[in-house]
Formats: structure tokens, sequence, C-alpha cells
């Protein structure tokens, strides 16, 4: 089955840090480009990472640089999301999600996402 | 970064219904930019993008239009399930931008 699922969200206080992850089955993981994007209550839809197939090249969001880190294990079709210095602002449902095709820059499969509530 | 403007952000409608959500672009953006359809509870979904040509995953009565700065949706006859909120995301460029959605109820 074709898949992805997110996992590692929860509530956490401020200045606290989180470790996402994203399980891929069902496709050739290896040769994805992957993303994370969030839906927060304010905003709507936010795209705030992206990593290439091999994992050498990774854009983010400016909200995020610096603080988050997007990283992946192509032998357990793992991908991952490590957030430190979370803020009220970082709260929202963090998807992972596949792109189309190299340069695409599409998303053509999401998980169900991971909620991260960052509040004291 | 390319600001995405959604109009507009709530729209009624019935079965039937002819229907049109506008996406303007701060900036060019050539053809590349895609629509997504997101009902309560699920992911968002891929319905029409340019890579180009334009393409479609979307039943026919899903049309996209426009280049440049200004796109349209257009849902010929709106069905029951279409009842959802739709976003517009820019593919030219990053930071990938979205729009802030449009939702359409009954």
């Amino acid at each position: 089955q074709v898949q992805l699922v997110e996992s590692g969200g929860g509530v956490v206080q401020p200045g606290t840090s989180l470790r996402l992850s994203c399980a891929a089955s069902g496709f050739t993981f290896s040769t994805s480009v992957m993303h994370w994007v969030r839906r927060t209550p304010g905003k709507g839809l936010q795209w705030v990472a992206v990593i290439s197939e091999d994992g050498d090249e990774k854009h983010y969001a400016d909200s995020v640089r610096g603080r988050f880190t997007i990283s992946r294990d192509n032998s357990k079709k793992m991908l991952y999301f490590e957030t430190n210095s979370l803020r009220p602002e970082d709260t929202a449902l963090y998807y992972c999600a596949r792109d189309r095709c190299f340069g695409c820059r599409l998303f053509d499969l999401w998980g169900q996402g991971t909620l991260v509530t960052v509040s004291s | 970064d390319i600001q995405l403007t959604q109009s507009p952000s709530f729209l009624s409608g019935s079965v039937g219904d002819r229907v049109t959500i506008t996406c303007r672009a701060s900036q060019g953006i050539s053809s590349r930019l895609a629509w997504y359809q997101q009902k309560p509870g699920k992911a968002p979904s891929l319905l029409i993008y340019s890579v180009p040509p334009l393409q479609s995953e979307a039943p026919s009565r899903f049309s996209g239009s426009g280049s440049g700065t200004e796109f349209t949706l257009t849902i010929s006859s709106l069905q029951p399930e279409d009842f959802a909120t739709y976003y517009c995301q820019q593919h030219n460029s990053y930071p990938l931008t979205f729009g802030g959605g449009t939702k359409v109820e009954i």
C-alpha cells in the first residue's frame, strides 16, 4: 500500500524539541524528493522543508531555518524532522509529503499528519 | 517570497452550481501553479498542476487556467463530494507557498 505515516508529535513547552518521523511504504522512497508541510490554524498550509533523494540538498522556510533539520534514512524508508527551540507559532499539524517528480515541487502523496502543540 | 492571494476565502454553493476560485501571485510564476482539495480530517490531495503542460488528476468538472500572476480553478457543476477547502500552491521556486484557502460550503 502506497502511504506515508507520520509520528512523534505531542504537546511541548516553548523552547523544547521534538523529533518527527515519517514512514514510507509502497513506493521507491530512495528516488523520491520529500517535504514537510504544516497546517496552522491561522495561516493555513505552509511549506517548511525539502530534502533531495540522497539527502545532500535541503531547503527550509525562513521561519524554521536554523531551528529545524530535515533528514532521511533510505535504508529504513524513513523521513525525519528535528524541531528545536519550538515556539507557540510552530503549533501545527505536520505532514510529510512526496514530491511528484524531481523538480516538480508538487505534493502527490501526503500522510495524515502528526500534531505538534507548543504551549506553556 | 511569492505571495498567493486566493479569493473568495469562503464560498456558498448548491449542487449543480458553477463556481470559480481565483489565485493571484505577487510575481510571475509562468504556469507553475497547482490546486489541492482538502476535506475535514483528511490530507490535501493534488487536483491540477502545470509542469507544463496542464495536468489534472481530478474529475473532468474541475478545470484550471491562467499564467503569469492570475489563475482560476473552476468547478463546472458542484457535486456533494466537492464541498471542501481548496488551496493554490506555486511550484515555481522555493520557498514554495500556498494561498490562504477557499472553503466551499453548501
